[in-house]
């Protein structure tokens, strides 16, 4: 059992490079969720999709845009990257919006 | 606006010493308070989850508790493998989680 698979874990972009980060869940859970994790900040949320075909506004959400695919893929995206973005970024996801969220392994991106 | 404070920011403790961790919260319309344990490098595994005020939840050496403005984890006579960064986290009526800080545990042998 995977529980919530995030790929790539390791980049480097340049600034204004695009990418996509992929988030898959094997658990059918309806939530999944967008955070960054910063030094000193805590974790904040940058998307999330409360059910399949949803998705809404985080704390953080300029500069990133979501697809929900289907019910097991969240994905974020990054169409014009920056040294601002450098982050750990983790998605999530939780079987309703009010249960607890399971955490995949992270994606550390760097922006230079 | 929910909010979570955790203290303190880090703890050193010796094998067998045993302290408590605090997570305060402000939050409209409380639906869950978690707990999460990080190891670096990894993501926030979940620990407990406490709904009302009065409840307690218990894991090993762990035990959680949950008051109308705080919440607390305590930990008995902790090994160096509890080790460890631990994450509080609030959902309000909004629905989304809001995390404090952390607290950062060192155990030494």
């Amino acid at each position: 059992n995977a529980g919530v698979t995030q790929t790539p874990k390791f980049q480097v972009l340049k600034t204004g490079q695009s990418m996509t980060l992929q988030c898959a869940q094997d658990m059918n859970h309806n939530s999944m969720y967008w955070y960054r994790q910063d030094p000193g900040m805590g974790l904040r949320l940058i998307y999330y999709s409360a059910s399949e075909g949803t998705t809404d506004k985080g704390e953080v959400p300029n500069g990133y845009n979501v697809s929900r695919l289907n019910k097991r893929e969240f994905s974020l995206r990054l169409e014009s990257a920056a040294p601002s973005q450098t982050s750990v970024y983790f998605c999530a996801s939780s079987e309703v919006s009010v249960a607890e969220a399971f955490f995949g392994q992270g994606t550390r991106l760097t922006v230079v | 606006e929910d909010q979570v404070t955790q203290s303190p920011e880090a703890l050193r403790l010796q094998e067998g010493e045993s302290s408590s961790l605090n997570c305060s919260y402000t939050v409209s319309g409380l639906r869950g308070l978690f707990w999460y344990r990080q190891d670096p490098g990894k993501g926030p595994e979940f620990l407990f989850t406490l709904y009302s005020a009065g409840e307690e939840k218990e894991k090993e050496r762990l035990k959680a508790t949950l008051t109308k403005k705080e919440s607390f984890l305590h930990i008995t006579a902790p090994k160096p493998e509890d080790s460890a960064t631990y994450l509080c986290a609030v959902r309000g009526a909004g629905n989304m989680l809001t995390f404090g800080g952390g607290t950062r545990l060192m155990v030494k042998p």
